[in-house]
C-alpha cells in the first residue's frame, strides 16, 4: 500500500531558530500534501495544502512566513518552522494524496514532536 | 462549509463490552467521503474505513462495524467486545467531492480497562 515517511519523528531546537521537517511519498506520486498541526488532546487542524510545483494555500489565521512549505516534487514536501518559539511547540503531520481523493484516499507520515525550548 | 462533530469527548468501557463512537458531519456536497481513524498513543494516523456519500451499505470488519446513514448526517463507528488495545482516540473525518482537504472531528478517547 501506498506510504508516506516523515522525519524526524522527534526534533528538539532553540528557540529563535529554524527546524525542517520532511514528507515523503515512498511509493507513490503525490499530486497534493498536506499539513496538520495537532496539540496536545485536541484535533488535527490543516494547515496548508501544497501541490507540486506551486505555492501552498494556507489557512486563515496560519503564518505563512512561519511555516514555509516547499513542495519541489511530486514525492517531497517540507515544512520549515522559522524563528521557532515554544507556542510552536506541537505534533506535526503530514499527509499525501494523488489526484482524486474518491479513487486514492489520503495516507498519512508519522508524525514529528516538536519541541521548542 | 464542511463540519464533524464527535460529541463524545472521552469513553472508558471494560474489556469485552461493546461500544459506539458517534459522529456527525454537514456538508452541502451531494457527493463526500467519510472516514474513520484511530491515533494511538504513539501518534499516527491509522486509517479504518473511507465510505462515499453514494454508499449507505454497513459495514463490517471483524470487531469494528459501521452505520452510515444520511437521513440522520451520521457514520457511527462500533467496536464489539472491545480490548485494551482498542484504547486510542478515535477521529471521523470528511471530504467534499470537489476539495482535497479533509476535515476531522474533535475525536473521542477511547479508554479500555481490564
Amino acid at each position: 500500500g501506498a506510504v508516506v515517511s516523515q522525519h524526524p519523528s522527534r526534533v528538539i531546537c532553540k528557540s529563535g531558530t529554524s527546524v525542517k521537517i520532511e514528507c515523503r511519498s515512498l511509493d507513490f506520486q503525490a499530486t497534493t500534501m498536506f499539513w496538520y498541526r495537532q496539540f496536545p488532546k485536541q484535533s488535527l487542524m490543516l494547515m496548508a495544502t501544497s501541490n507540486e510545483g506551486s505555492k501552498a494555500t494556507y489557512e486563515q489565521g496560519v503564518e505563512k512566513d512561519k511555516f514555509l512549505i516547499n513542495h519541489a516534487s511530486l514525492t517531497l514536501s517540507t515544512l520549515t518552522v522559522t524563528s521557532a518559539h515554544p507556542e510552536d511547540s506541537s505534533f506535526y503531520i503530514c499527509s499525501a494524496t494523488m489526484a482524486g481523493i474518491g479513487d486514492y484516499g489520503y495516507t498519512f507520515g508519522s508524525g514529528t514532536r516538536l519541541t521548542v525550548v | 462549509a464542511q463540519k464533524v462533530t464527535q460529541a463524545q469527548t472521552e469513553i472508558s468501557v471494560v474489556e469485552k463490552e461493546d461500544v459506539t463512537l458517534d459522529c456527525v458531519y454537514e456538508t452541502r456536497d451531494t457527493t463526500y467521503y467519510l472516514f474513520w481513524y484511530k491515533q494511538p498513543p504513539s501518534g499516527e494516523l491509522v486509517f479504518l474505513i473511507r465510505r462515499n456519500s453514494f454508499d449507505e451499505q454497513n459495514e463490517i470488519s471483524g470487531r469494528y462495524s459501521w452505520n452510515f446513514q444520511k437521513s440522520t448526517s451520521s457514520f457511527n463507528f462500533t467496536i464489539t467486545a472491545s480490548q485494551v488495545v482498542d484504547s486510542a482516540v478515535y477521529f471521523c473525518a470528511l471530504s467534499g467531492y470537489n476539495t482535497d482537504k479533509l476535515i476531522f472531528g474533535t475525536g473521542t478517547r477511547l479508554q479500555v480497562f481490564p
